[in-house]
């Protein structure tokens, strides 16, 4: 089946600097893919759709210039949290839309310190 | 604006009980609902999509219903087990290809 593969599953960083998350689809060209937000105990917030070869378009609320997101191929699609504060520690989650539904990353653990 | 709903928010059944979670969202013009599984920190594994035009899928031990005109799906567990532990998340895709997410049902079941 299609797999996403999200890298890094879990990261510490100090409050100020940046973190990127990649993003990679395994088996299949992604030419959208989304990025998500979970906060403990809510549902996955979109962030913005991310498209191959051209910018991403963010949700309402949702600063492009701290979340930086990339898609220079099809199958990789970055995000770079940019100035990190603790309030942006978060579970984000990336996908991307096949045939026979969304398929998911595994998503990556953010924790500002 | 669509909303996604998820009763109940948690639920704590004995090994072997069949279960029913439900979903309800408010805007009909959906093109398709997923139901998806998490297991703490983890991503979502996709368990059943069911098109707008279908009226349920099944897989397993799994059954997922659509009702597009009342806004609600169900998902139907039979002789739940423990490692069915989990969250699940219901969401619709409407006209762009965006998903809105429920806050899921938080599903024990004990041995």
């Amino acid at each position: 089946g299609a797999v996403v593969s999200q890298h890094p599953s879990r990261v510490i960083c100090k409050s100020g600097t940046s973190v990127k998350i990649e993003c990679r689809s395994l088996d299949f060209q992604a030419t959208t893919m989304f990025w998500y937000r979970q906060f403990p105990k809510q549902s996955l917030m979109l962030m913005a759709t991310s498209n191959e070869g051209s910018k991403a378009t963010y949700e309402q609320g949702v600063e492009k210039d701290k979340f930086l997101i990339n898609h220079a191929s099809l199958t990789l699609s970055t995000l770079t949290v940019t100035s990190a504060h603790p309030e942006d520690s978060s579970f984000y989650i990336c996908s991307a839309l096949r045939v026979d539904g969304y398929t998911f990353g595994s998503g990556t653990r953010l924790t500002v310190v | 604006k669509q909303e996604v709903t998820q009763i109940p928010a948690a639920l704590s059944v004995p090994e072997g009980e069949n279960l029913v979670l439900n979903c309800s969202f408010t805007d009909s013009a959906i093109y398709n609902l997923q139901w998806f599984r998490q297991d703490p920190g983890k991503g979502l594994t996709s368990l059943l999509l069911i098109q707008s035009s279908q009226r349920e899928q099944t897989s397993g031990r799994l059954n997922a219903s659509l009702d597009k005109s009342s806004g609600r799906s169900t998902l139907y567990i039979a002789a739940s087990q423990p490692g069915d532990s989990a969250t699940y998340l219901c969401a619709v895709q409407g006209g762009s290809e965006k998903l809105v997410f429920g806050k899921g049902t938080k599903l024990t079941v004990n041995p």
